[in-house]
């Protein structure tokens, strides 16, 4: 079973609409992070929240974490074809050492 | 995630062969970790090393899988006598290893074994 769980699993859409990404758990995350990765290469990191509520934002990227810390979400504004990969959320529990990665979204931006 | 180097990017080797993965993390970091992702699926977590040390190596196989990170020089993922379902990309990423710091991913290796 997979601790983190996002959606969509795939999207598609035009240049410049809008767009949602959830990443959801049952259980408490001392910290989310959001990467992006694209065929042939590694993930980079985007973001990490460590606070419940809290929001951060990165040009037309904003990230928000749970008030519970179980969630989060990624919306991207007038997405762009350069915004199209793989996008993963990962969290950390306040025990143990990994890393627990989401099931991932592709996006898909057609120009 | 420049900064954390593998190699090599890609690897075959034929069933029954060794497959040695290097990672260097970046600098200053002294936390290695290694994924391991599947097509069509997620990273999955393999192990976590210190250096000299295993931290927690709960998601490696108990057989043929092996990792070190060695006072001096990359950490090392050992895939002794490989098979088909062996194939995969493999991750490392490296922390400074405090409570909390973020994970910084290498470009892979993607092993094929023929």
């Amino acid at each position: 079973t997979q601790l983190l769980e996002q959606s969509p699993q795939f999207l598609s859409i035009q240049e410049g609409e809008n767009l949602t990404v959830y990443c959801n758990s049952s259980s408490v995350f001392s910290s989310l992070q959001w990467y992006r990765q694209e065929p042939g290469e590694g993930p980079v990191l985007l973001v990490t929240v460590v606070t419940g509520g809290e929001v951060k934002k990165l040009k037309r990227l904003t990230f928000q974490f749970g008030d519970a810390r179980k969630d989060s979400s990624l919306h991207i504004t007038a997405a762009q074809p350069g915004d199209t990969g793989l996008y993963l959320c990962a969290g950390r529990k306040d025990t143990g050492n990994q890393f627990y990665f989401g099931t991932g979204t592709s996006l898909t931006v057609i120009p | 995630n420049a900064g954390v180097m593998q190699n090599p990017r890609h690897l075959v080797r034929r069933r029954g062969q060794e497959a040695r993965l290097r990672c260097s993390p970046m600098k200053g970091h002294s936390h290695v970790y290694w994924y391991r992702q599947l097509p069509e699926e997620g990273l999955k977590f393999m192990v976590y090393l210190q250096k000299e040390n295993i931290i927690d190596e709960s998601g490696m196989p108990k057989e043929r899988f092996s990792a070190e990170f060695p006072k001096e020089g990359p950490s090392i993922l050992r895939i002794q006598q490989v098979v088909r379902g062996d194939s995969a990309a493999y991750f490392c990423a490296s922390s400074p290893g405090s409570r909390g710091a973020e994970a910084f991913f290498g470009q892979g290796t993607r092993l094929t074994v023929v």
